[in-house]
């Protein structure tokens, strides 16, 4: 069974760095495509950007371009999700997703995603 | 951007009766080239990673039951639950994936009368 584990809890303060974690267990046959999406405590989903974990192409949401970057480490299957100053407005639970497909042919649904990982910056 | 807008913001369905949710796109997410709708529905419930009900827009996510349906084209679209039942209390959202970035409604809150 596929599953995406993410890294835990972090709390940090405005202006420093933070990587957070999504690693890829199980079926290796599935799409190679991940998304981030933010979810700002009590509001909606945001989609970030996305990654493809073969060559490590990205794609982001213009409203998360130049703040953020997706990386891959394809040698302990986990994408990355990295800030090199934060926001206070960055608080918010951070979840990789899945695309639904296989490595041959996906679509940007997310079909699995992780549990989440909530980020808090403050002073 | 494609913006995604959904009505109504919330709703109170009795147990057993029928719950619907609408969601419009800025623009048409139908390719006619594949002649399919870039249209997804989630659910999630409180405390919980979002779920995924339906692509395509009304193909069905395996395992989800048949009681969720998805229906429209184009521009506006609907998630009817045809007979709610306590666990589908939650938010639902849906997500257009027709051109990056891909957005999200606003989500609809459905709860039980």
């Amino acid at each position: 069974e596929v599953q995406l584990v993410q890294s835990g809890a972090e709390v940090k303060k405005p202006g420093e760095s933070l990587r957070i974690s999504c690693k890829v267990s199980g079926d290796s046959a599935s799409s190679l495509w991940l998304s981030w999406v933010r979810q700002i405590p009590g509001k909606g989903l945001e989609w970030i950007g996305r990654i493809d974990r073969s060559d490590s192409y990205t794609t982001y949401s213009p409203s998360f371009q130049g703040h953020v970057s997706i990386s891959t480490d394809e040698s302990i299957s986990t994408a990355f999700l990295q800030w090199t100053s934060l926001k206070a407005s960055d608080t918010a639970m951070y979840y990789c997703a899945r695309h639904k497909g296989d490595y041959l042919s996906s679509i940007d649904a997310f079909d699995l995603w992780g549990p989440g990982t909530e980020v808090s910056v403050t002073t | 951007d494609i913006v995604m807008t959904q009505s109504p913001d919330s709703l109170a369905v009795s147990l057993g009766e029928r719950a619907t949710i609408n969601c419009k796109s800025s623009q048409s997410v139908f390719f006619s080239s594949n002649d399919k709708n870039y249209l997804a529905w989630y659910q999630q419930k409180p405390g919980q990673s979002p779920k995924l009900l339906m692509y395509w827009a009304f193909n069905r996510e395996s395992g989800v039951p048949d009681r969720f349906t998805g229906s429209g084209s184009g521009t506006d679209f609907t998630l009817t639950i045809s007979s709610l039942q306590a666990e589908d209390v939650a938010i639902y959202y849906c997500q257009q994936y027709y051109r990056s970035p891909f957005t999200f409604g606003p989500g609809t809150k459905v709860d039980v009368k």
